[in-house]
């Protein structure tokens, strides 16, 4: 993997439920992992920063983990809300290189 | 953390024209970072504005299509020059204090 890949692109989830969803990234030369949350006519927001294999962080109903040996990342959020509606960036590296999202849609 | 102000938040632009979107932060800050991202692409780096400097550009961004200035270390302009369609995009001003904090954009449409 040359550049950071998420996927799904875009994920519809029933209120209530949880969910998850991927980032990938080059394994060499490993340096940090962000994700974001980017609402509609907001900033994007910083949710984490994870530097170390095997992490995991929290943020409420929000959690990722890492792999910095495989290169990949997922990030959970569970009992999904209607505030959860945004679209979750990934970024990898000293430069923090984005993927392209995935937009995630809570259906009520 | 930071908090950062940009405007325009949008604007719709012709073809052939120029437009400059300010950032501003709250605290002084080294280096200042601006992003664009097109529609269904990444966010993307054009360049990194540093105070007393020129700016640095990242591959496949030129000075002479996105000037940016940097006055001093709480402010910064980028250009977007002679605009095009392609150049439709929301742009983002940041700074980075371990993670990226984010202006709120500029949502450029042009003719």
């Amino acid at each position: 993997i040359l550049n950071v890949e998420q996927s799904p692109q875009s994920l519809h989830v029933q209120e209530g439920d949880s969910t998850n969803f991927t980032c990938s990234f080059p394994s060499s030369n490993f340096y940090a992992l962000h994700w974001y949350r980017w609402e509609t006519a907001k900033s994007p927001e910083a949710l984490f920063v994870m530097t170390l294999n095997g992490d995991e962080k929290k943020k409420g109903r929000i959690s990722a983990t890492l792999n910095t040996k495989e290169g990949y990342s997922y990030l959970y959020i569970k009992g999904s809300q209607p505030e959860d509606s945004a679209t979750y960036l990934c970024a990898h590296g000293d430069k923090i290189i984005f993927g392209k999202g995935t937009r995630l849609h809570i259906l009520p | 953390s930071a908090v950062i102000s940009q405007k325009p938040s949008r604007d719709i632009c012709q073809r052939g024209t120029s437009l400059t979107i300010q950032c501003q932060v709250d605290s002084q800050v080294t280096m200042m970072f601006w992003y664009r991202q097109q529609p269904g692409q990444s966010l993307t780096l054009i360049a990194t504005a540093n105070q007393g400097s020129e700016a640095t550009y990242e591959s496949g961004f030129v000075i002479d299509k996105f000037p940016i200035s940097r006055p001093n270390l709480t402010f910064s302009t980028l250009t977007v020059s002679n605009m095009s369609p392609e150049d439709s995009s929301i742009y983002l001003c940041s700074v980075r204090a371990g993670e990226l904090f984010f202006g709120e954009g500029s949502r450029l449409t042009v003719l």
